[in-house]
C-alpha cells in the first residue's frame, strides 16, 4: 500500500525559503499514472492547492503561487519536493502532500495523502 | 470560471442520513469530483470520486454508508446511520484549466 510522508522544517523565518519533501513509499513514482502533489491547509479555513508535479519533470502550479513555487522531482529516491520563496505568516499552514491517479480518461481525485506537517512562518 | 460551493455547515441527528451538495458552476456539469474527509493527525481521508451519472468508486475501508449521487451540477454525499465519528469537515474538489486542481470551500457536519 502506497504512502506518503512530509518532512521539512515546521518553523520558517520570514522572506526565507520553504524546503519541504514527500517520500513515497511502497510504490515507485517513477511507474506513471499519477500526478503528485503539494497542497496547504491554513488555520481555521480550507484546502489550498499547490501544485502539482509528474514523474517526468512536468509542473503545475497555482497560479496565486508560481512566482514563489518550484516543484521537483527526484525518481531515485522516489520522493518530491516543494521549495516555496519569501515565505510571509500568510504560509503557515498544515502541508500535505498526496496522489492523484491520472489515466487520460477519468477524474479521480487525490486518493492517497500524507498525514501533513505543520509549517509556522515566524522570526 | 469553475467554482466549486460547498454550505458551510450542515447538522442531522445521531443515527439519521444527510446529504452534502457540492455544486459546480454553470457550464461544468458534466465534471466528476472527488470528496475528502480531513482527519486530525491522520491527513485528509479520500472517500470518493464521483462522476456526472453518479457511478462512483470509494477509498479503501469507506464504509457503505457513505455513498454518492449527481444531478445536473450538483454532486452529492450521502452518510447515513450517522455516527459521532462522522462529525467533521467534508471537501470536495475537481479539476480546471488555469488551475490543475480546485478545492469547495468545505462543509462542517455536526452529529446532534
Amino acid at each position: 500500500q502506497v504512502q506518503l510522508q512530509e518532512s521539512g522544517p515546521g518553523l520558517v523565518k520570514p522572506l526565507q525559503t520553504l524546503s519541504l519533501t514527500c517520500t513515497v513509499s511502497g510504490g515507485s513514482i517513477s511507474s506513471g499514472g499519477y500526478f503528485w502533489n503539494w497542497i496547504r491547509q491554513h488555520p481555521v479555513k480550507g484546502l489550498e492547492w499547490i501544485g502539482s508535479i509528474y514523474y517526468r519533470g512536468s509542473t503545475y502550479y497555482n497560479p496565486s503561487l508560481k512566482s514563489r513555487l518550484t516543484l521537483s522531482v527526484d525518481t531515485s529516491k522516489n520522493h518530491f519536493s516543494l521549495k516555496l520563496r519569501s515565505v510571509t505568516a500568510a504560509d503557515t499552514a498544515v502541508y500535505y502532500c498526496a496522489r492523484n491517479p491520472w489515466d487520460g480518461i477519468g477524474y479521480y481525485g487525490m486518493d492517497v495523502w500524507g498525514h501533513g506537517t505543520t509549517v509556522t512562518v515566524s522570526s | 470560471q469553475l467554482v466549486l460551493t460547498q454550505s458551510p455547515s450542515a447538522s442531522a441527528s445521531l443515527g439519521a442520513s444527510v446529504k452534502l451538495t457540492c455544486t459546480l458552476t454553470s457550464g461544468h456539469s458534466s465534471y466528476a469530483i472527488a470528496w475528502h474527509q480531513p482527519q486530525p493527525e491522520k491527513g485528509p481521508r479520500y472517500l470518493m470520486n464521483l462522476n456526472s451519472d453518479g457511478s462512483h468508486n470509494k477509498g479503501d475501508g469507506i464504509p457503505d454508508r457513505f455513498s454518492g449521487s449527481s444531478s445536473g451540477a450538483e454532486r452529492n454525499l450521502t452518510i447515513s446511520s450517522l455516527q459521532s465519528e462522522d462529525e467533521a469537515d467534508y471537501y470536495c474538489q475537481t479539476w480546471g484549466t488555469g488551475i490543475l486542481e480546485m478545492f469547495g470551500g468545505g462543509t462542517k457536519l455536526t452529529v446532534l
